[in-house]
């Protein structure tokens, strides 16, 4: 089956340092990629939407300044956290689709968690 | 706006039991609904995937049944068993692809 990973899994950082996540489609194109964000004994919130080559589409009262995302190629997708402050530690999940219509299959990665000090 | 809940919030069964857990959502125009699970800590693996057009999934001791017209899906598990205990998340997709999440289930199966 479709497998995503994350890297790193884990990350400890200093507040004000930025922090990038990637996110990997290993055995098929992924023309969308989306990340979301998952607060403790919350479920999860998607935060951004991306399309290979072109903006990502963030939700409302997502900083897209603060929260970088770059999907250069169809197999990798980054999310920067930019000068990263304590409630910014959370747990990030990506998810992947080879497709562009509403009954494609999303394929999650395993997930990041942040720690920011 | 679509919002999904779910009932109950948490649950703890002895092992061997059958249960249900309970997903609602408030706009019945969906193209399909996801169950998954998420370890403590962990991803989400995908359970079953239901198309608007089904009325329900099986695989293994998971059966997951849709009612688009009520805005209701349940997820029964047969049999259960310790290694069942994790949340589990019902998720539909909005304006595309984007998936609005329940607030989940935590369950806990106790040998």
């Amino acid at each position: 089956g479709a497998v995503v990973s994350q890297h790193p899994s884990r990350v400890i950082c200093k507040s004000g340092t930025s922090v990038k996540i990637e996110c990997r489609s290993l055995d098929f194109q992924a023309t969308t990629m989306f990340w979301y964000r998952q607060f403790p004994k919350q479920s999860l919130m998607l935060m951004a939407t991306s399309n290979e080559g072109s903006k990502a589409t963030y939700e409302q009262g997502v900083e897209k300044d603060k929260f970088l995302i770059n999907h250069a190629s169809l197999t990798l997708s980054t999310l920067t956290v930019t000068s990263a402050h304590p409630e910014d530690s959370s747990f990030y999940i990506c998810s992947a689709s080879s497709g562009t219509g509403r009954t494609d299959t999303q394929y999650f990665g395993p997930g990041t968690r942040l720690t920011v000090l | 706006k679509q919002e999904v809940t779910q009932i109950p919030a948490a649950l703890s069964v002895p092992e061997g039991e059958n249960l249900v857990l309970n997903c609602s959502f408030t706009d019945s125009a969906i193209y399909n609904l996801q169950w998954f699970r998420q370890d403590p800590g962990k991803g989400l693996t995908s359970l079953l995937l239901i198309q608007s057009s089904q009325r329900e999934q099986t695989s293994g001791r998971l059966n997951a049944s849709l009612d688009k017209s009520s805005g209701r899906s349940t997820l029964y598990i047969a049999a259960s068993q310790p290694g069942d205990s994790a949340t589990y998340l019902c998720a539909v997709p909005f304006y595309g692809q984007n998936f609005v999440f329940g607030p989940g289930t935590r369950l806990s199966v106790l040998p």
